[in-house]
């Protein structure tokens, strides 16, 4: 069974404070790495598909890496509105076609002055 | 936001009542997905639907049922509302089968 882990559960930076969050998982096959970020009270917004070891994915302060077994997205020089929990996936394909997603429980990140 | 509403954004209801929440696109999109969203839980996935009038069962969707009859409709329905289903609810579509993009989410309390 797919499964993933997010550390940290919470974690508060000063703003400059460049940092990294932990996505590690257990797949029988990647399909595809996905990171979004969730806003309170908003639905997830998508960030960056990751599919293979060593590809790497950049927007603005966050840049994406994966690795066979764990993803990590760094964010550098943060900024206040960066807080957010920042959500990992995993992809499976299901009959008929679609995806569906394992989603990890979350980073949340506070950026402070 | 990929031009997905959720309607209601919140509703308050009775345990054993019938509840019926939907998602609407306006992108022509072939696949939907209802997820809930729940403390120290991932997004988990209730039902999906690749094309009108196919659908099929996700992670977790004893108690609930959907129905496609309209490319940008999908509805969920919790056929006898329980506390347990107290959640929050959020639709999803698929571009190009792979990334999704989520709706804004239903806030249902089962009282």
């Amino acid at each position: 069974e797919d499964q993933v882990t997010q550390s940290p559960e919470a974690l508060r930076l000063q703003e400059g404070e460049s940092s990294s969050l932990n996505c590690s998982y257990t797949v029988s096959g990647l399909r595809g790495l996905f990171w979004y970020r969730q806003d309170p009270g908003k639905g997830p917004e998508f960030l960056f598909t990751l599919y293979s070891a060593g590809e790497e994915k950049e927007k603005e302060r966050l840049k994406a890496t994966l690795t066979k077994k764990e993803s990590f997205l760094h964010i550098t020089a943060p900024k206040p509105e960066d807080s957010a929990t920042y959500l990992c996936a995993v992809r499976l394909i299901l009959t008929g076609g679609g995806n569906k997603l394992t989603f990890g429980t979350g980073t949340q990140l506070k950026v402070e002055l | 936001d990929a031009g997905i509403t959720q309607s209601p954004r919140h509703k308050v209801t009775e345990t054993g009542t019938p509840v019926t929440l939907r998602c609407h696109q306006t992108e022509n999109h072939r696949y939907m997905y209802w997820y809930r969203q729940d403390p120290g839980h991932g997004l988990r996935l209730i039902h999906y639907s690749y094309g009108v009038k196919d659908t099929d069962k996700g992670e977790v969707s004893d108690g609930y049922s959907v129905s496609r009859s309209k490319t940008e409709d999908f509805l969920l329905t919790l056929e006898s509302a329980t506390s347990s289903q107290t959640s929050v609810y959020f639709c999803a579509i698929s571009v190009g089968s792979v990334e999704q993009y989520f709706g804004p989410g239903t806030r249902l309390t089962v009282t």
